[in-house]
């Protein structure tokens, strides 16, 4: 059971914008933490797309973008396209664990 | 640009230690910009942090896995290690080191660069 909640699983057809949400609490994301992304293919390491909440490092497309409201967060992609099938986790920080929590991942399908 | 390749046996028996190495290019481990942590993530399932060292010799374990669990760092190598004792099949997993920018106690950044990842099976 993961500390930070997402759905397991998203789809949407190609063009289309789809969000997938995370789920936390009053002693990670509701208490002011930071929320990040990551973007995970089959096999393959996972790599930041969003950082502090709604930052994109160098090369990712603003076709991604993220934000937050309370005790949840959100990560959007618009224009989907068929490379963007993969896994994606949020991360924050729990301030009464003490350590970074991750959400268990949500698969993207496109249709 | 900043790299990380860990390294370490691919197989490790029930009870015994499972031992990792992230070998750093390109930054240094007595950084005081970034801690340098290790995840984790089984077989189809999601990632988990295990724990981080910062400069050369702060540690910070995850509390489920603290009295298994010793980080440690080898600055002439730029290298730092992971090990886990009394290893069960519970611990098979991709082992991932990564780097985190450090933002000081009682908080946690994200994690910008990360190694391929080296999968640890635990059997007989």
């Amino acid at each position: 059971q993961s500390v930070l909640t997402q759905p397991p699983s998203v789809s949407g057809a190609p063009g289309q914008r789809v969000t997938i949400s995370c789920t936390g609490s009053s002693s990670n994301i509701g208490d002011n933490r930071d929320v990040h992304w990551y973007q995970q293919f089959p096999g393959s390491v996972p790599k930041l797309l969003i950082y502090a909440n709604n930052n994109r490092p160098s090369g990712v497309p603003d076709r991604f973008s993220a934000s937050k409201s309370g005790a949840s967060a959100s990560l959007a992609i618009t224009g989907l396209q068929a490379d963007d099938e993969a896994d994606y986790y949020c991360q924050s920080y729990d301030s009464v664990l003490s350590y970074s929590v991750f959400g268990g991942g949500t698969k993207l399908t496109v249709l | 640009q900043v790299q990380l390749l860990e390294s370490g046996p691919g197989l490790v028996k029930p009870s015994e230690t499972l031992s990792l190495t992230c070998t750093v290019s390109g930054d240094s481990i007595s950084s005081f910009s970034h801690s340098w942590s290790w995840v984790r993530q089984p077989p189809g399932k999601g990632l988990e942090w295990i724990g981080y060292i910062y400069n050369s010799g702060h540690t910070y374990y995850k509390s489920s896995l603290k009295s298994r669990v010793t980080l440690s760092v080898d600055t002439s190598k730029n290298h730092f290690s992971l090990k886990l004792t009394s290893v069960t099949a519970a611990d098979t997993a991709v082992y991932y080191c990564a780097r985190e920018p450090y933002c000081g106690s009682g908080c946690g950044n994200w994690f910008d660069t990360w190694g391929q990842g080296t999968l640890v099976t635990v059997s007989a």
